[in-house]
């Protein structure tokens, strides 16, 4: 199965700071990569989608990178309410479709 | 508006078993594939089960697969998962998704989830 790893594994960051979190497959998805913004006592919620697309209604401060094996989510400029864990998923053609471990953001 | 609710969850002792549904309105349920996540107390998410929109194809990750079964009724707009053999280690919420695919072709996974249900296996 491939494996999907995600560093840093927390951070915290100041108001207005640029954040860049990564996701690392084990084995080539292609653009097969997803994120999630799940907030404290909250459902997760899909932020993009085919490694770079944003989905509908998603801050224009998201943004997504890469294909292959290596892929970044990053947060232009950090708000209060970007608050929480994220999460990248693979969705290739081959299940399972594993999550990263998770990236707990904090505010400093 | 979509709308996705879980139900189903309870505690449970070690052993057992129990069924957990995933009622749909809002959208064509069967036209949309479909997942159960899950996640433990204080943990990351786990994908367990794929369900296509026909309910032909069905992936289940290895953690699950023998003991929990994925099905659906697309005419009562409804997903299921049956889980037996039940273990401390699948205590969790379990959330159902849906995926779809957008106006481009693109696929795209779990873009609505349910609130999730509970489910506790202790003894």
């Amino acid at each position: 199965d491939i494996q999907m790893t995600q560093s840093p594994s927390s951070l915290s960051a100041s108001v207005g700071d640029r954040v860049a979190i990564s996701c690392r497959a084990s084995q080539g998805l292609g653009d097969s990569l997803a994120w999630f913004q799940q907030k404290p006592g909250q459902v997760p919620k899909l932020l993009i989608y085919g490694a770079s697309t944003l989905q509908s209604g998603v801050p224009a401060r998201f943004s997504g990178s890469g294909s292959g094996t290596e892929f970044t989510l990053t947060i232009s400029s950090l708000q209060p309410e970007d608050v929480a864990t994220y999460y990248c998923q693979k969705y290739n053609s081959v299940p399972p479709w594993t999550f990263g471990q998770g990236t707990k953001v904090e505010m400093k | 508006e979509v709308i996705l609710v879980e139900s189903g969850g309870t505690v449970i002792q070690p052993g057992g078993s129990l069924k957990l549904s995933c009622a749909a309105s809002g959208f064509s349920f069967r036209t949309h594939d479909f997942n159960w996540v899950r996640q433990s107390p204080g943990a990351g998410l786990e994908w367990i089960s794929y369900i296509s929109n026909s309910g032909r194809t069905i992936y289940y990750a290895d953690s699950v697969k023998g003991r929990f079964t994925i099905s659906r009724d697309n005419a009562g707009s409804s997903l299921f998962l049956q889980m037996n053999s039940l273990r401390v280690e699948d205590t969790a919420i379990y959330y159902c998704t849906r995926d779809r695919w957008d106006d481009s072709g693109d696929y795209i996974p779990s873009d609505h989830w349910g609130p999730g249900t509970l489910v506790t296996v202790s003894s």
